[in-house]
C-alpha cells in the first residue's frame, strides 16, 4: 500500500541553523501539505502546495519557512534560521484532490529539536 | 474562522467500557469531518470520516455521526480495549485540515 515517507525521523539542530525536512508524497498525489505539532498541543496547518506554488499558508509560516518540490518526487520544508519555538513534530501530508471528502495521507513525522 | 472544539482529556476507562469523545465544529461552508488517531510514538492515522450531514463514519468499532443541526461529530465505541489507548483528534476539512486539541484516551485492564 502506498504511503507518505519522511526523513529524517529525528533532527537535532542548534538555534540559528538551517534545516530541511524531506517528504516523499504518494506518487499520484498532486496536493501537498505541512503541519506541525508542538509537544502536547494540537496539530496546526502550516502550508499547502499545488502545481509548484503555495496555495495557502498560515500565520505560522513566516519568511523563515519555505517549501519546494525540487525533483517531482520530494517535497521539502526548509526553516532558514531555527528558533527554540520551532521544536515540534512536523507532518507531511498528500492527497489526490483538494475536495473536502478526500483523505489526506500523513507521513510518520519528523521530530525537530532546536537547542 | 473555522474551528474544532473537543473535550479535554485524559479520558480514563476500564476495558470494555463505553467511550464518548465529544467534538463540535464551526464552519462557514460544508466541511467533511474526520477522526484521526495517534498511537504513542507514531503519526496520524485516519480512523473514520463523514462527508455530509447525517453520514455515519465507522471503523474498528468506532462510530461518529455528522450532525449538522448540533454541529457535532462525537466519537463513540461500545467496548474499548487496552489497544485503543491513544490520542484522538477531531478535524474538519474544506481544503486544509483544521484539528481539535486532541483527547488522550487511556484504557486499563
Amino acid at each position: 500500500e502506498p504511503e507518505v515517507t519522511q526523513t529524517p525521523s529525528h533532527q537535532v539542530t542548534q538555534m540559528g541553523q538551517e534545516v530541511i525536512l524531506r517528504c516523499v508524497p504518494i506518487s499520484n498525489h498532486l496536493y501537498f501539505y505541512w503541519y506541525r505539532q508542538i509537544l502536547g498541543q494540537k496539530v496546526e496547518f502550516l502550508v499547502s502546495f499545488y502545481n509548484n506554488e503555495i496555495s495557502e499558508k498560515s500565520e505560522i509560516f513566516d519568511d523563515q519557512f519555505s517549501v519546494e518540490r525540487p525533483d517531482g518526487s520530494n517535497f521539502t520544508l526548509k526553516i532558514r534560521s531555527t528558533k527554540l519555538e520551532d521544536s515540534a513534530m512536523y507532518f507531511c501530508a498528500s492527497t489526490s484532490s483538494p475536495d473536502s471528502y478526500n483523505e489526506q495521507f500523513f507521513g510518520p513525522g519528523t521530530r525537530l529539536t532546536v537547542l | 474562522g473555522d474551528s474544532v472544539t473537543q473535550m479535554e482529556g485524559p479520558v480514563t476507562l476500564s476495558e470494555e467500557a463505553f467511550l464518548t469523545i465529544n467534538c463540535t465544529y464551526t464552519a462557514t461552508g460544508y466541511p467533511s469531518l474526520f477522526w484521526y488517531v495517534q498511537y504513542p510514538g507514531e503519526g496520524l492515522q485516519l480512523l473514520l470520516k463523514a462527508t455530509k450531514a447525517d453520514d455515519k463514519g465507522s471503523n474498528k468499532g468506532f462510530e461518529a455521526t455528522y450532525r449538522k443541526e448540533t454541529t457535532s461529530f462525537h466519537l463513540e465505541k461500545g467496548s474499548v480495549q487496552v489497544s485503543d489507548s491513544a490520542v484522538y483528534f477531531c478535524a474538519l476539512r474544506t481544503d486544509k485540515l483544521i484539528f481539535g486539541t486532541g483527547t488522550r484516551l487511556q484504557v486499563f485492564p
